[in-house]
């Protein structure tokens, strides 16, 4: 079985719709991620976790919520969706640390927002 | 700026062939760096960090320039398999600075 999951694989919504997707790893990690991947973009942080009472916007949070329901789950929220929201979403995760360590992908959530 | 900059390719080499990519980052009180592979649609993973006196693992070699700002990755003997998007990543002085990514360069390797 896979370390980090996420559901769903791919999402097909419309405007304005609320949307959840969730992330659940078993490694045991404290640290986990949301980004967003656009083509040419790259990989963009949209909010991350240190512990389930630790949670901190990143570089592109705007439109986006997040909960961290337990220690292995990290969920990410659109609450009215937009079609620029269209992207491929990663959750990762990571250990804790003196400096970064490895980040761990899940194996993503293709959403179209139409 | 971008904080992180690699120039995105393609870039299409024989097998066999030696490739190197280069990547540029712009704050200076980076201490964490590795290089990350991505295959089309799929996630990203770990290539390997790098270190301040350099490291190599088998066929690949990751270079660190301070003072420049600059990191490389040289990937000998290139092979079919090889062909994917290399990400450079860069992380703050300490965990709590998230990891920032660069948009990659794409890597074909041809028969």
């Amino acid at each position: 079985d896979a370390d980090v999951t996420q559901t769903p694989r791919n999402r097909i919504t419309k405007t304005g719709k609320r949307i959840m997707l969730e992330c659940s790893q078993t490694k045991g990690h404290d640290r986990m991620y949301w980004y967003r991947q656009d083509p040419g973009l790259g990989l963009r942080l949209i909010y991350y976790s240190f512990d389930v009472k630790d949670i901190n916007k990143g570089e592109i949070s705007d439109g986006y919520s997040v909960s961290r329901q337990a220690q292995a789950k990290f969920s990410l929220s659109l609450e009215s969706a937009i079609p620029n929201q269209t992207a491929l979403y990663f959750c990762a995760t990571s250990d804790q640390g003196e400096g970064n360590n490895e980040q761990f992908f899940g194996p993503g959530t293709r959403l179209t927002v139409l | 700026r971008k904080e992180v900059e690699q120039d995105p390719g393609p870039f299409n080499v024989p097998e066999g062939a030696t490739v190197a990519f280069n990547c540029t980052y712009s704050n200076s009180a980076s201490q964490s760096f590795f290089w990350y592979r991505q295959d089309c649609r799929k996630e990203p993973k770990l290539l390997m960090s790098v270190y301040s006196s350099g490291n190599e693992d088998g066929r690949f070699t990751a270079q660190l320039n301070r003072a420049s700002q600059y990191i490389s990755l040289l990937i000998r003997d290139s092979k079919l398999s090889d062909s994917a998007t290399y990400l450079c990543v860069v992380g703050g002085r300490t965990g709590r600075r998230a990891l920032t990514f660069g948009s990659g360069t794409r890597l074909q390797v041809q028969p």
